[in-house]
């Protein structure tokens, strides 16, 4: 069946250090793929997606590409910042599902001034 | 106005009481979702409608049931609350169209002691 693959967490890095949470699928066909976050206390909102193969999503300086060849979306940003930490989740949705999203587990991250 | 609200906000209530968590959208979607979140499992799927008539459990529907009043409304009952129900809940909607996120709620605390 279908499955999302995260890296576990928690993640610590320091402001302005690169950040890269893999996140890897399994599905048949074109799944559309997204990274949720989840800031503290709150509830999750999208913060980007790719619907087609080499499809880049793109959202407050946070990046991932979907690569058909290796099943992954892996969420990168090149600087982060105290305000990024949060948990964030790699979801896919496909038409043989009936569309209802497959969640990771999530990954949290923590950033230190 | 939030898209899509949730209340109570927080809740503790008592082993063996029946409680219920609403859930309503402005957002006009027919789909309307609820979610458990518990560290380190992720989120997971209670139950889900795809419209006023239509009604799935989900993954982790034992212990739980649900009523949905209207398109805009979707509530979730716990019949008789045990501990281990302790958790965040979500609600969600989206549209089942291709490439269609999720919309979430603030979440519900809810503890049962």
């Amino acid at each position: 069946g279908n499955s999302v693959t995260q890296m576990e967490g928690p993640v610590t890095l320091s402001e302005e250090a690169f950040l890269t949470i893999n996140c890897t699928y399994t599905a048949t066909g074109y799944p559309s793929l997204f990274w949720y976050v989840q800031y503290p206390g709150e509830g999750l909102q999208l913060l980007l997606k790719a619907t087609k193969a080499d499809d880049k999503g793109s959202n407050k300086g946070f990046e991932a590409t979907y690569r058909k060849e290796t099943t992954s979306f892996h969420l990168e940003k090149g600087s982060v910042q105290v305000s990024d930490s949060a948990v964030y989740f790699c979801a896919l949705s496909h038409a043989g599902n009936n569309r209802k999203l497959i969640w990771g587990l999530g990954t949290s991250l923590a950033v230190n001034p | 106005d939030a898209d899509v609200t949730q209340t109570p906000r927080n809740r503790i209530t008592k082993t063996g009481k029946r409680i219920m968590l609403e859930c309503s959208q402005t957002k006009g979607h027919d789909r309307m979702y609820w979610y458990r979140q518990d560290p380190g499992l992720g989120l997971r799927l209670i139950y889900y409608s795809f419209d006023v008539k239509d009604i799935n459990k989900g993954e982790i529907s034992d212990g739980y049931s649900v009523s949905r009043q209207a398109q805009a409304k979707f509530s979730l009952s716990l019949e008789s609350a045990i501990p281990n129900q302790t958790a965040l809940y979500f609600c969600a909607t989206s549209r089942g169209t291709a490439n269609t996120e999720a919309f979430f709620g603030q979440g519900t605390r809810l503890t049962v002691v």
